[in-house]
């Protein structure tokens, strides 16, 4: 049982380049969610999901977008990378909304914008 | 703004010493709550799950309590070793399709 897998677990970018970070699991779970974590924040919220199809913002979605089209997948984008979105990138799943099930993350994404 | 603090920020013991992380929320109407541990470069990892009906959980070493009331939660750890040291963050989904706020976390060194 793989659990979250993230891909890549390490990336240097470009100012201005675009790409997207991997999330998928194989729990078959509903919700889904990225979070980014920096020294001295925190974990904060980007994007999250309820099901496929549905997605909404957490407390940091400037400059990122996400889609759900699947219930495996929940891909994050980075639409112009800005040096401030250095970071490390989480994605996490649980079974669903209402849910008393522990939440399962990814080993993260880390991110060098330069 | 609902919000979860943890205190202290860092924590060093020597080996054996028993211990007892603390986690603190704005909104008693809490859904359940989470404690993680993460070790340095790695990912989250879940630890225990307590739903908001429950006082406490235990696993292991490791026991949880909750107290909705006060806002509170502790994480006690018996018995520590050197191998617990890693980074504990609690969360909470403040309803219960909410995602999970988190905490700052509390860095635990435990000395050999």
């Amino acid at each position: 049982n793989a659990g979250v897998t993230q891909t890549p677990k390490f990336q240097v970018l470009k100012t201005g380049q675009s790409m997207t970070l991997q999330c998928a699991q194989d729990m078959n779970h509903e919700y889904m969610s990225w979070y980014r974590q920096d020294p001295g924040m925190g974990l904060r919220l980007i994007h999250y999901s309820v099901g496929a199809g549905i997605t909404d913002q957490g407390e940091v979605p400037n400059g990122y977008n996400v889609s759900r089209s699947t219930t495996e997948d929940f891909p994050l984008r980075l639409l112009s990378a800005a040096p401030s979105q250095t970071s490390v990138y989480f994605c996490a799943s649980r079974y669903s909304s209402y849910s008393n099930q522990p939440q399962h993350f990814g080993d993260g994404t880390r991110l060098s914008i330069l | 703004k609902q919000e979860v603090t943890q205190i202290p920020a860092a924590l060093s013991v020597p080996e054996g010493e028993n211990l007892v992380l603390n986690c603190s929320f704005t909104d008693s109407a809490i859904y359940n709550l989470q404690w993680f541990r993460q070790d340095p470069g790695k990912g989250l990892t879940s630890l225990l799950l307590i739903q908001s009906s429950q006082r406490e959980q235990t696993s292991g070493r490791l026991n949880a309590s909750l107290d909705k009331s006060s806002g509170r939660s502790t994480l006690y750890i018996a018995a520590s070793q050197p191998g617990d040291s890693a980074t504990y963050l609690c969360a909470v989904p403040f309803s219960g399709n909410t995602p999970l706020v988190f905490g700052k976390g509390t860095r635990l060194s435990v000395i050999a």
